[in-house]
């Protein structure tokens, strides 16, 4: 079993919609959380991170850590176009530099 | 600010050539390097991180070899290619706990024929 599950999709959802994204883990040592954005032929870059449980926003943007669950989101509102691309959650432990990641969803907002 | 420079963007090789893909940090002092491939499709796949000059991990026993010769230079290389080393290579820099995550370049792209 992976460390970090993440539904690969795609996804493919209609300009202004909600969109959520998930991760689910095992590893309760983990207290960091990150989403990436990656788009074609590029190197992810940092979207959103949290330590610990509870919400953080930023524009149109949340990312939800439920620990209790192991369970992480990222929620996009009113989706654009140019939110299409590949979304990887990561994980950190308090110790070491180790990132885990998960393999990645693929999202297409359709105009 | 911090950057990264990785080089080249795209490269086409045969198999049984060498390979050098060079990595630079700039801003920052002493940060953990890394080395990432995606396939197509995938996920990302760690092969070596270094936490200093000279210190290299390898985490999947392949035939690339990774080198750190200065704080903010991170190389990896290769003797001979082979079709299986095709793929999208990603370096990556974190400050030394790696706890806001780390900064990637922007990839080079190697097809092996």
């Amino acid at each position: 079993q992976k460390e970090v599950e993440q539904d690969p999709g795609p996804l493919s959802v209609p300009e202004g919609a909600i969109v959520s994204l998930n991760c689910t883990y095992s590893n309760s040592a983990f207290q960091y959380f990150m989403w990436y954005r990656q788009y074609s032929r590029k190197g992810p870059e940092l979207l959103m991170y949290t330590y610990s449980s509870g919400n953080k926003e930023d524009g149109r943007f949340t990312a939800q850590v439920d620990k209790s669950s192991k369970y992480i989101s990222l929620f996009i509102r009113d989706s654009q176009p140019s939110d299409s691309a590949t979304y990887l959650c990561a994980m950190k432990e308090t110790s070491g530099s180790r990132l885990t990641f998960g393999e990645g969803t693929q999202l297409t907002v359709n105009p | 600010s911090q950057t990264i420079h990785q080089w080249p963007a795209t490269l086409v090789q045969p198999v049984g050539s060498p390979l050098s893909l060079e990595c630079t940090v700039e801003g920052t002092s002493n940060p953990n390097l890394y080395w990432y491939r995606q396939a197509a499709g995938r996920g990302l796949q760690l092969l070596f991180y270094s936490v200093g000059i000279g210190q290299i991990s390898s985490e999947v026993p392949q035939n690339l070899s990774a080198s750190r010769p200065q704080d903010r230079q991170f190389i990896l290389s290769s003797k001979k290619l082979l079709l299986s080393d095709s793929g999208f290579y990603l370096c990556a820099w974190s400050l030394r706990g790696g706890n806001y995550g780390y900064t990637f370049g922007s990839g080079t792209r190697l097809t092996v024929v």
